[in-house]
């Protein structure tokens, strides 16, 4: 079974201001990893992933995160952040071997409320 | 390109009665997944149709049905719904059931 823990349930940040939301994991296979984002009232948009190879992938808004398997983390960062980044953000897993039972099952963390501040 | 619709947008039920929730993929893609979102937390996995047939499903009871045609739109059916049964439903949908999954808007189902 797989579970997603993300460490903090609300993060308060100044405009321009650098940010770090936390994930880590648990999983007995490998897995596929996503960051996804959600504004008021609406459903979720894929922010980013790592599937394989380099372990940093970025999004096209300026957030990378950085998969480091010895810690079981997928954390997501910005160096700078703007009004228009507030929103609810999800850290999600999926199994990335076939014939498992869960395999294409998405687990989702119990999301970071980001509050991006002027 | 359409993305991923749902139907409706928002749903009001009284405990009981039995609701149908409507999802159309995103062009090309023949694999729908569907999630129930609590308020406050993250989205908890229903089930997966792929081929028309449920492949895989979560922890949830048999009150939880769907169902997919041969266009690959899908249904959610929930039974004799419960207060708890309050929540945001959302329906991923993908091209083969372990590709990245694209979510539609959601339905908001109220149960009073």
């Amino acid at each position: 079974a797989q579970s997603v823990t993300q460490l903090d349930s609300q993060v308060p940040v100044f405009e321009e201001a650098p940010v770090e939301l936390r994930c880590n994991y648990s999983s007995s296979v490998s897995v596929y990893l996503f960051w996804y984002v959600q504004y008021p009232n609406q459903g979720l948009q894929l922010l980013l992933k790592y599937l394989s190879g380099s372990t940093l992938v970025e999004s096209i808004n300026g957030f990378e995160a950085e998969f480091n398997k010895s810690q079981t983390s997928f954390h997501l960062r910005k160096p700078s952040v703007h009004i228009s980044d507030t929103a609810e953000y999800f850290c999600a897993v999926s199994e990335s071997q076939g014939g498992s039972t869960s395999y294409g099952k998405l687990t989702f963390g119990q999301g970071t409320i980001l509050t991006v501040h002027p | 390109d359409a993305g991923v619709t749902q139907s409706p947008t928002h749903l009001i039920k009284t405990r009981g009665q039995q609701v149908t929730l409507r999802c159309s993929p995103k062009s090309g893609h023949d694999t729908v997944s569907w999630y129930q979102q609590a308020l406050g937390q993250g989205p908890q996995f229903i089930f997966q149709y792929y081929e028309e047939e449920e492949r895989q499903r979560g922890n949830f009871p048999d009150r939880f049905s769907g169902h997919q045609f041969p266009n690959y739109s899908s249904e959610l059916n929930v039974n004799a719904l419960l207060l708890g049964d309050s929540a945001l439903y959302l329906c991923a949908s993908s091209f083969g059931p372990h590709h990245e999954q694209y979510f539609g808007p959601g339905t908001r189902l109220t149960v009073t």
